[in-house]
């Protein structure tokens, strides 16, 4: 099981529309990421959160608009998307960045179908 | 920069047949390693990890060996079953760089009965 758990799994939406994917781990990790995943390809980091305030944006459009409210909770606001924007969101935690070589523990995905 | 270069796949193989996937990188420092596993429909889960030289990872059967002077994390099993079939994804994290994580082009591997 993975204790980086990501809501909802499965998300359709309308160009117009707003939604949210969200995202929580209780690792007590410090930094959280978003990253793309586009089928049969690698993830692409989106962003990356560090003691909750934002340390790496990979020139994202802002019709993408993360938010971290606290140590264990990331949101992505999402509104105005295109359809080439459908793929797998897959959060992310580590332990920390400064100094720190450990894994990435990655939630299950948010499936994102733009209409 | 860094970055990873990994076995271009599809893979197909037997049940019980040897697995290699090759994997090299780049790096300005020195890097830990790591191969993900993608089963279809999920995300990714860490397979094994090497943080310096001459480590070997293993986990499940199989096993990576991090060797500084190939540049190489080549991941092995010796003997795949079916319920291996997913992608895997080789990676490197550089404290150089951040500790930002680059991955390789993923492998498909389908084993077959």
């Amino acid at each position: 099981d993975t204790e980086v758990t990501q809501t909802p799994k499965h998300l359709v939406m309308g160009m117009t529309n707003k939604k949210s994917l969200k995202c929580e781990q209780h690792m007590g990790h410090r930094a959280m990421y978003w990253y793309k995943q586009k089928a049969k390809k690698p993830p692409e980091l989106m962003f990356v959160y560090s003691y909750e305030k934002l340390s790496i944006n990979e020139s994202v459009p802002s019709r993408f608009s993360p938010e971290c409210p606290n140590s264990s909770l990331l949101n992505l606001h999402l509104h105005a998307l295109q359809p080439e924007d459908s793929a797998l969101y897959l959060c992310a935690s580590s332990e920390g960045l400064a100094g720190d070589t450990g894994e990435l523990f990655f939630g299950e995905g948010s499936r994102l179908t733009v209409l | 920069g860094d970055s990873v270069t990994q076995m271009e796949g599809p893979v197909t193989l037997s049940e019980e047949a040897f697995l290699t996937i090759n994997c090299t990188y780049t790096a300005t420092g020195y890097p830990s390693l790591f191969w993900y596993v993608q089963y279809p429909g999920e995300g990714l889960q860490l397979l094994l990890k090497a943080t310096k030289a001459d480590d070997k990872g293993s986990n499940k059967g199989f096993e990576a060996t991090y060797r500084k002077e190939t540049t190489s994390f080549h991941l092995e099993k010796g003997s795949v079953q079916v319920s291996d079939s997913a992608v895997y994804f080789c990676a490197l994290s550089d404290r150089n760089t951040g500790n930002q994580f680059y991955f390789g082009t993923g492998t498909s591997l389908t084993v077959i009965p």
